[in-house]
């Protein structure tokens, strides 16, 4: 099956600062999600983006499917985006393979 | 609010016993996705549903089942609790599987804790 590796494990910036999260994914596949869990458990859908850019306020997301990465972009960071943040991806059968997380501290 | 309820929050019950987690998709939507995430495994596929029927099967235990009925809702039993299944039940809904892979939206959850 789909194998989803991300990058870093932890991160630990200052506010205000921007972040790069990675993902890459070992086959080929035709949807491609990124999640915010927060402090209390809850998944946040982020991005819908199997391929191509998008954006949303502070946040955009990148996936080159040739290239089997996506890379998830978090500018000006304030505490509020603290937790861990997961991309899961699935081919045909749909179920979501997801990543181990990076996990994101923003100190005050 | 992704729009799928999850039923209890939180549940804490002992070794041996039975649960049922319930979830109601999004409104409109035909398919439900069971996932568990433990701190052990991360967070992992367990059961797909697509109107009624299931789909596919993930690392889902023989002491777990699952059904989806008429009005869309599924349940989740979990029977002979182990310590080891103390964990967060994720359940997730989308749209359609048939016309091509679809945004699933995922319930708050319910945190499981056996004791």
């Amino acid at each position: 099956g789909i194998q989803v590796e991300q990058s870093p494990p932890d991160l630990i910036l200052q506010e205000g600062a921007n972040s790069t999260l990675r993902c890459n994914f070992s086959d080929s596949v035709n949807n491609l999600q990124w999640f915010h869990q927060n402090p209390w458990g809850q998944l946040i859908n982020l991005f819908y983006i199997p391929s191509g850019t998008k954006q949303n306020g502070r946040l955009s997301a990148t996936t080159v499917a040739t290239e089997r990465y996506s890379l998830l972009y978090i500018s000006s960071s304030q505490t509020t985006d603290s937790g861990v943040y997961f991309c899961a991806s699935s081919f045909g059968n749909e179920k979501l393979t997801f990543g181990t997380g990076t996990r994101l501290t923003i100190i005050p | 609010d992704s729009g799928v309820t999850q039923t209890p929050k939180h549940l804490i019950t002992a070794t041996g016993q039975r649960v049922t987690l319930r979830c109601s998709p999004r409104s409109g939507d035909l398919s439900v996705y069971w996932y568990q995430q433990s701190l052990d495994q991360g967070l992992q596929f367990l059961i797909h549903y697509y109107n009624g029927e299931e789909r596919a099967k993930g690392n889902i235990l023989e002491r777990f089942s699952a059904q989806q009925f008429p009005d869309l809702h599924s349940e989740l039993n979990l029977s002979s609790l182990e310590l080891g299944d103390s964990a967060l039940y994720f359940c997730a809904s989308s749209v359609s599987w048939r016309e091509g892979p679809d945004t699933q939206y995922f319930g708050p959850g319910t945190r499981l804790t056996v004791l």
